[in-house]
Formats: C-alpha cells, sequence, structure tokens
C-alpha cells in the first residue's frame, strides 16, 4: 500500500497553460506539505495544511494555490505556467504532535516548454 | 529560522570503504535532526532522526549519525559502504515543539557514489 501517493508522476505542458497536481496520503495523518525541488536537487517547503488549514505558505506566486477538500488530500493548482516552474514536486505527510518526521511521496516532474 | 549546510555536495567512495557525509546547522531554538535520503527517481526516505536522549542514532541499514550540539553537527557515517547506497543524502532540521508544524529546513544535499 502506498503511503502517499502523487499523481502525474510526469507532467509536460506548455508556457501559460494551468495544471494540477494531486496528493494522497492513507496514513492518517493531519499535517501535508508540498515541496518544490530545483534542477540542482535544492529542496524548498511551498506549502503545509494542518486538518485542512493552511499553515504554511512560503514566498511561492500567488499562480500556485493548494487546495486541501479533506485531510487526506492536498492538491496543488499552478496557473499561467512559466518555464521556471519546471521542477519535481513532491508532496509530505506528518502527524500533527511532533516530531514532524515527514513521509514523502514519489515525487511529479513538471516540465514546462 | 533554521539553515543546514551540508559541506560536501559530492563524495565518491569504494565499495567497503567508511564514509562520512558532514552537516552543520544554525538554529536559535532547539530542534529535531534528520536524514533523508533519496535513491534516483524516487522520493525521500526518513533514515534516521535525532529527537532527544543518546546523541548518537542509528539506522537499520548500518547508518549512524551523531548529533554534537557545541559544534551544531550531526554528520551521518557508515563503517562500510555498499554499491546500494549510492542515493543522494539530505540533511534536515525542524524546530522541537511550538506552532511551526514541522517546517523542515533541508541542506543542499550530498550525492554519494559507491564504485565497486
Amino acid at each position: 500500500d502506498t503511503a502517499v501517493s502523487q499523481t502525474p508522476k510526469y507532467l509536460v505542458t506548455q508556457m501559460g497553460n494551468d495544471k494540477s497536481i494531486k496528493c494522497e496520503q492513507n496514513l492518517g495523518h493531519d499535517t501535508m506539505y508540498w515541496y518544490k525541488q530545483d534542477s540542482k536537487k535544492f529542496l524548498k517547503i511551498m506549502f503545509s495544511y494542518n486538518n485542512k488549514e493552511l499553515i504554511i505558505n512560503e514566498t511561492v506566486p500567488n499562480r500556485f494555490s493548494p487546495k486541501s477538500p479533506d485531510k487526506a488530500h492536498l492538491n496543488l493548482h499552478i496557473n499561467s505556467l512559466e518555464l521556471g516552474d519546471s521542477a519535481v514536486y513532491f508532496c509530505a505527510s506528518s502527524q500533527d504532535d511532533g516530531p514532524y518526521e515527514q513521509y514523502f511521496g514519489p515525487g511529479t516532474r513538471l516540465t514546462v516548454t | 529560522a533554521q539553515s543546514v549546510t551540508q559541506l560536501d555536495s559530492q563524495v565518491p567512495v569504494f565499495e567497503e570503504a567508511p564514509v562520512e557525509l558532514r552537516c552543520n546547522y544554525s538554529s536559535s531554538v532547539s530542534v529535531y535532526l534528520f536524514w533523508y535520503v533519496q535513491y534516483p527517481n524516487q522520493g525521500l526516505q526518513l533514515l534516521l532522526k535525532y529527537l532527544s536522549g543518546s546523541t548518537l542514532v542509528e539506522s537499520i541499514n548500518g547508518f549512524e549519525a551523531e548529533f554534537n550540539k557545541s559544534q551544531t553537527s550531526f554528520h551521518l557515517r557508515k563503517p562500510s559502504v555498499h554499491i546500494s547506497d549510492t542515493a543522494e543524502y539530505f540533511c534536515a532540521v525542524s524546530p522541537a515543539g511550538g506552532t511551526s508544524y514541522g517546517k523542515l529546513t533541508f541542506g543542499q544535499g550530498t550525492i554519494l557514489t559507491v564504485h565497486p
């Protein structure tokens, strides 16, 4: 059973398009996250949600909008895609009561052409 | 705020040799420390963690890391590496409690390449 799953695994699209990445966790965790891993493999947190409430919102362009329909799902919608959005996006989840070790999904490789 | 510095971007080593991957951190509050491993084309997996207590922590596959508070370090070691240990390793910290809801700060990663 996959603990944290993401779809799609690969996403190739053109500049200006709008796309979504879906994430689901079956661990019963309360908190979910989105990370961006750039071409140099640097990992940076984008958002976190706790029980469907936005907790962490790093300096991410407004074109990125996370949506959490329930605490097991955290989707990432990206409007007006730009070349610089090309990266691997990872979803993760953790228990709410610490120590916050996070379980990561397999990643979605987004390529904007 | 926290920051993490992994001092080596790449570490090549021969099979069965020992290895150390270095990690230093900076924080104004107490932290939890983690090492994550990323195999090619996969997500990150937790390798080991330091929360409290014994400063030496071990993983099930032979890695160990030692928390050194005075030197603000959490270096990862393995006495004898295998080809299958080839991966990228990330050191990370998060605030120990509080309302930061697990904000992990990662280092830049160290690529460990084990040669036969």
